[in-house]
């Protein structure tokens, strides 16, 4: 079946740092890949998203790459800020049916000024 | 805006009692969901309904049912809730297509005492 792996956190960085979370996946046909942000107290929104290999979504200075050959979608930031702190999902979408999403497990990043 | 309403924020409730959890969306999406989120398993999904009176079970259905008349509304029910149902409690809405987006409510924190 579908799945989605991540690096295990809590990830903790100094403000200015450059931020690398990664994000594997596993899944038949050609699956859409999303990153949601999660802020203390809040739902999930989504930051950003690729639906086709080679895409790149960006959104708020951060990236990531949808890489078919290595199934992976890393989200990268060159320079992180306090509020960035939040918890991070990688997600995917495949074809089919209502078009359910599979979670990774999240990963907390904590920015210390 | 995507508006996606949540009845309750924070619900404590005793072992035993029935709960219900409602969500309401204001965009006229097929798609609607009900996910659980705890620490170090990411969001699991409950069940989900692409249309009116329409429902599918997701990953972990036991212990729950749901319930849509209107295509606003999608609402969860714990028919004799168990301390193993203290989570919190996300709803998603969204349209069919592989690379759409899903949209996020605020989330429900319970706890079954």
């Amino acid at each position: 079946g579908n799945s989605v792996t991540q690096m295990e956190g809590p990830v903790t960085l100094s403000e200015e740092a450059f931020l690398t979370i990664n994000c594997t996946y596993t899944a038949t046909g050609y699956p859409s890949l999303f990153w949601y942000v999660q802020y203390p107290g809040e739902g999930l929104q989504l930051l950003l998203k690729a639906t086709k290999a080679d895409d790149k979504g960006s959104n708020k200075g951060f990236e990531a790459t949808y890489r078919k050959e290595t199934t992976s979608f890393h989200l990268e930031k060159g320079s992180v800020q306090v509020s960035d702190s939040a918890v991070y999902f990688c997600a995917l979408k495949s074809g089919g049916g209502a078009q359910k999403l599979v979670f990774g497990q999240g990963t907390r990043l904590t920015i210390n000024p | 805006d995507v508006k996606v309403t949540q009845s309750s924020r924070y619900l404590v409730k005793r072992t035993g009692e029935k709960v219900f959890l409602e969500c309401v969306q204001d965009m006229d999406h097929e798609n609607m969901f009900w996910y659980r989120q705890d620490p170090g398993l990411g969001l699991r999904l409950i069940y989900f309904s692409y249309d009116v009176k329409m429902k599918e079970k997701g990953d972990i259905p036991e212990g729950y049912s749901v319930s849509r008349e209107k295509k606003e509304r999608f609402s969860l029910i714990l028919e004799s809730a168990s301390t193993n149902q203290t989570s919190m409690y996300l709803c998603a809405i969204g349209l069919a297509g592989n690379g759409d987006t899903q949209y996020f409510g605020p989330g429900t924190r319970l706890t079954v005492l």
